[in-house]
């Protein structure tokens, strides 16, 4: 079982571009979170999605960022004209639809460098 | 809201002393608790986790964590270190909300 698959792994953006992050959650897992990592600092959630709803965006800025789960294909992060302060590690999770526990399985994480 | 402190930053040990790690949480009811490492430029790996029942937890790489609700603390600790432990450690908390709250972590390193 292939665990969470995110890409690309590192991404280059000027300012003002946009940038695009994709997750695969594991097979069978119908839940998906982003969270972002600032340097020297723990990771801070961003949104949580289902299938095609957005659950919890509580931590999303309100500008220029969004995210998506369709019902087919990867979840989707997208930042708009980045800024060099969105420079950071963003990690997808994923959890089964009947975890109790909220247990999350994280991927590798995409590291956005914005120059 | 939930939130989790991390009071060390930055810990050295000696390949094969005892390793405690502290964590403490904030929460009003009982948390769902966890611990994930983190390898430089690695994604989180969990190592336990605590939802109810027994206190003491087992988790992988030999790792385990003691559930305290009267101190609000979930520490981490490994009986003997080895050099391949040397990482980043976070705990976290889930209560209501599915999304985890993260403390700001500790790094372990490992001295031979």
């Amino acid at each position: 079982n292939a665990g969470v698959m995110q890409n690309p792994r590192h991404l280059v953006r000027r300012r003002g571009q946009e940038a695009r992050l994709r997750c695969s959650p594991m097979k069978g897992h119908s839940h998906v979170y982003w969270y972002r990592q600032l340097p020297e600092e723990g990771l801070k959630f961003m949104v949580y999605l289902q299938k095609e709803n957005i659950i919890d965006e509580s931590g999303m800025p309100k500008e220029r960022f969004s995210a998506e789960f369709p019902k087919e294909g990867p979840s989707i992060l997208r930042i708009q004209q980045v800024v060099r302060g969105d420079s950071a590690a963003y990690f997808c999770a994923s959890s089964p639809p009947d975890s109790a526990g909220y247990e999350q399985y994280f991927g590798p994480g995409t590291r956005l460098t914005v120059t | 809201a939930q939130s989790v402190t991390q009071p060390d930053i930055h810990i050295t040990v000696s390949e094969g002393a005892s390793l405690e790690l502290r964590c403490n949480y904030s929460y009003g009811a009982t948390p769902y608790l966890f611990w994930y490492v983190q390898s430089p430029g690695q994604g989180l790996q969990l190592l336990l986790k605590y939802f109810s029942g027994d206190t003491l937890v087992q988790g992988i790489k030999g790792f385990e964590a003691e559930f305290k609700r009267s101190q609000s603390s979930f520490n981490l600790r490994k009986p003997s270190v080895h050099w391949s432990d040397a990482a980043e450690y976070f705990c976290a908390v889930a209560g209501g909300r599915r999304a985890l709250t993260f403390g700001s972590g500790t790094r372990l390193q490992v001295q031979p």
